[in-house]
């Protein structure tokens, strides 16, 4: 079964400053793989996917991503945060072809200092 | 786009009561879910659903019950609430699986 790991359980940075959080995940082959945010008591809105191809992916809202096999890892970048970023982000990973199930990491709340 | 409706934003419920929580998805998806969302344990998956009438557990299924009587809709079901539920309840659909999920704004319960 895959797991997905997000080791920064909250995060602060200043307006302007570049982002990058970290999410790491378990599977034997090359998942799908996911980054949604969450606003306060607010469903999660989809940022951006991977499943093939480029391994740099560009989302919504200027976030980026990047699947690195090597590293088993999927993070999440923005170059310039904004103070509405502020919210928390999980990152989800699907097993191909095993159903439609994701599992979600347990999220990163990111702070913005004005 | 896709909009994925949960039927109640807040809910207070007294222990022991039947509760459910209902979820309309308006795009003719094959497959939804049903999430609670707990501080620091992220999104579990309770049930999901491949097909009307077809339901399978997920990993925290234990007080919960499901119903798909039609494609667009799926209930989630208390038998008999307790405290231990007071949480946040997510749905979501989805087709095809690389195209990730639709969420629901989400229902907060309370049980009382």
């Amino acid at each position: 079964a895959q797991s997905v790991t997000q080791p920064d359980i909250h995060i602060t940075v200043s307006e302007g400053a570049s982002l990058e959080l970290r999410c790491n995940y378990s599977y034997g082959a090359t998942p799908y793989l996911f980054w949604y945010v969450q606003s306060p008591g607010q469903g999660l809105q989809l940022l951006l996917k991977y499943f093939s191809g480029d391994t740099l992916v560009q989302g919504i809202k200027g976030f980026e991503a990047e699947f690195k096999r090597s590293q088993s890892s999927f993070n999440l970048r923005k170059p310039s945060v904004h103070w509405s970023d502020a919210a928390e982000y999980f990152c989800a990973v699907g097993a191909p072809g095993g159903g439609n199930k994701l599992t979600f990491g347990t999220g990163t709340q990111l702070k913005v200092e004005l | 786009d896709v909009k994925v409706t949960q039927s109640s934003r807040y809910l207070v419920k007294r222990t022991g009561e039947k509760v459910f929580l209902e979820c309309v998805q308006d795009m003719d998806h094959e497959n939804m879910f049903w999430y609670r969302q707990d501080p620091g344990l992220g999104l579990r998956l309770i049930y999901f659903s491949y097909d009307v009438k077809m339901k399978e557990k997920g990993d925290i299924p234990e007080g919960y019950s499901v119903s798909r009587e039609k494609k667009e809709r799926f209930s989630l079901i208390l038998e008999s609430a307790s405290t231990n539920q007071t949480s946040m309840y997510l749905c979501a659909s989805s087709f095809p699986q690389e195209e990730g999920y639709t969420f629901g704004s989400g229902t907060r319960l309370t049980v009382v």
